[in-house]
């Protein structure tokens, strides 16, 4: 079946510039990560979404980043006036339900590699 | 606080030899703890994980790890490696009532033919 999508693939911004970066979760997936993947690093946590809801921003490393999921499906995550440390893979991952009740595991998109010059 | 450690960044092995790679945890609560592998220009892909029961778990493409709770411990194992594993593999837990998964910083694999 289908799995976790994201687009772009690849993005090169220039610094100053927003970007906009899309996650299609597989269907009927309640909860919505977002990670950042620096060279040579483990994914760090962004941000969680249970549907439309944002439960928790407190990895997103500053301001110039935002999330949004406003139909409980997919997400964009956009970054503001990017700058040269935003260049990362960032990684959208999904679950079936809410982690808190369940054991479930996240299935993980292909990434965007996001690359400011 | 929960933190997940990998200590080696490589591991080379002969193809059909065993295959061992290393993982070691910190959680406060019960742990969860998942693998997952990494090919280049690729996501991560979900191999197994360990909730509770059996501290054997076997995974997908004949991979297997095993929980040691006294040793904060849950190495993954293949009996017989293949050149198709080599690949970047993630070592993860989180809290079982938590969200957040915390990533190991990851050990290249290398099996040679």
């Amino acid at each position: 079946g289908a799995g976790v999508s994201q687009s772009p693939r690849y993005k090169v911004a220039k610094r100053g510039q927003d970007v906009a970066l899309r996650c299609d979760p597989i269907s009927g997936h309640v909860s919505l990560f977002w990670y950042q993947q620096a060279l040579g690093q483990g994914p760090e946590f962004l941000t969680y979404f249970q549907n439309e809801a944002q439960l928790d921003k407190s990895g997103l490393p500053s301001d110039r980043f935002f999330a949004e999921r406003p139909e409980g499906s997919v997400s964009t995550l956009k970054i503001q006036r990017t700058q040269q440390e935003d260049s990362a893979v960032y990684l959208c991952a999904s679950s079936l339900g809410a982690p808190g009740g369940g054991t479930y595991e996240q299935y993980f998109g292909p990434g965007t590699r996001l690359t400011v010059t | 606080a929960q933190s997940v450690a990998q200590p080696e960044d490589q591991v080379n092995v002969a193809e059909g030899n065993p295959l061992t790679v290393k993982c070691t945890y910190s959680v406060s609560g019960n742990p969860y703890l998942f693998w997952y592998v990494q090919y280049p220009n690729r996501g991560l892909q979900f191999l197994l994980k360990y909730i509770t029961g059996d501290n054997l778990v076997k995974g997908s493409y004949g991979f297997e790890a095993e929980f040691n709770k006294s040793q904060t411990s849950f190495h993954l194992k293949k009996p017989s490696a293949l050149v198709s594993d080599s690949a970047l593999y993630f070592c993860a837990v989180r809290e079982g009532s938590d969200y957040k998964l915390s990533f190991g910083a990851g050990t290249t694999v290398t099996v040679r033919a």
